[in-house]
């Protein structure tokens, strides 16, 4: 079964804050992976792909791949409120591509 | 900047009935998607669309479900007979040659 697991919040963190996101992947041959954010009745909007180990930085944002531990992040530096929404780990697994559950972060002013 | 459209925004209808979701994927791109996400659950894979035909299907995407490129444009799913539970929101993606998907706005089915 090819699973992505996310821890499914809510994550709440102050403004100004660094934010964490987190995901598993069931599938070692996996080699692309994705983070979308998705405001509430919305679709969801890529944010960062990475496709190779290590770190991956794009403005606030940062996504961290390790193939090895099967294990991809996402962290947000100086998190706004307009940051809250849900944020979905996705991974391109034999031409489909699977999503996780997805993380609530809330950015409290 | 372009982008993956989808119409209608809502598409209303009674159980039993035949349902037929429209996309226009971004111009230049040659992969197509469709996902579907239940009220408060995760997007699920339905079927993977290249060459004008389905490379890839879950094993949701059923006899019910099929899908069309009539034309150069229009990317098509069809939902024979719907059921209760095909009551969902329906994404079109899209994609050129790299894996990035860039998603529809999506449209809202009801089925009663």
């Amino acid at each position: 079964q090819k699973e992505v697991e996310q821890n499914s919040g809510p994550l709440s963190v102050p403004e100004g804050a660094i934010a964490s996101l987190n995901c598993t992947y069931s599938d070692r041959g996996s080699q692309s992976f994705f983070w979308y954010r998705q405001y509430s009745g919305k679709s969801p909007e890529l944010i960062m792909s990475i496709y190779s180990n290590g770190d991956k930085e794009d403005g606030r944002f940062t996504a961290q791949l390790n193939k090895a531990s099967q294990y991809v992040s996402l962290l947000i530096r100086d998190s706004q409120p307009s940051d809250s929404a849900t944020y979905l780990c996705a991974v391109n697994m034999n031409n489909d591509m699977r999503f996780g559950a997805g993380t609530r972060l809330t950015v409290k002013p | 900047e372009p982008e993956v459209t989808q119409t209608p925004s809502h598409q209303v209808t009674q159980m039993g009935q035949e349902v037929i979701l429209r996309c226009v994927p971004i111009s230049n791109h040659l992969y197509f998607y469709w996902y579907r996400q239940i009220l408060g659950q995760k997007v699920e894979f339905l079927v993977s669309f290249y060459n004008n035909e389905i490379s890839e299907k879950s094993e949701i995407f059923d006899d019910q479900f099929s899908v069309e490129r009539p034309d150069g444009s229009n990317f098509t799913l069809k939902i024979r007979s719907t059921k209760l539970e095909d009551s969902a929101m329906y994404f079109c993606a899209s994609r050129w040659g790299t894996n990035e998907q860039f998603f529809g706005p999506g449209t809202r089915l009801t089925v009663l």
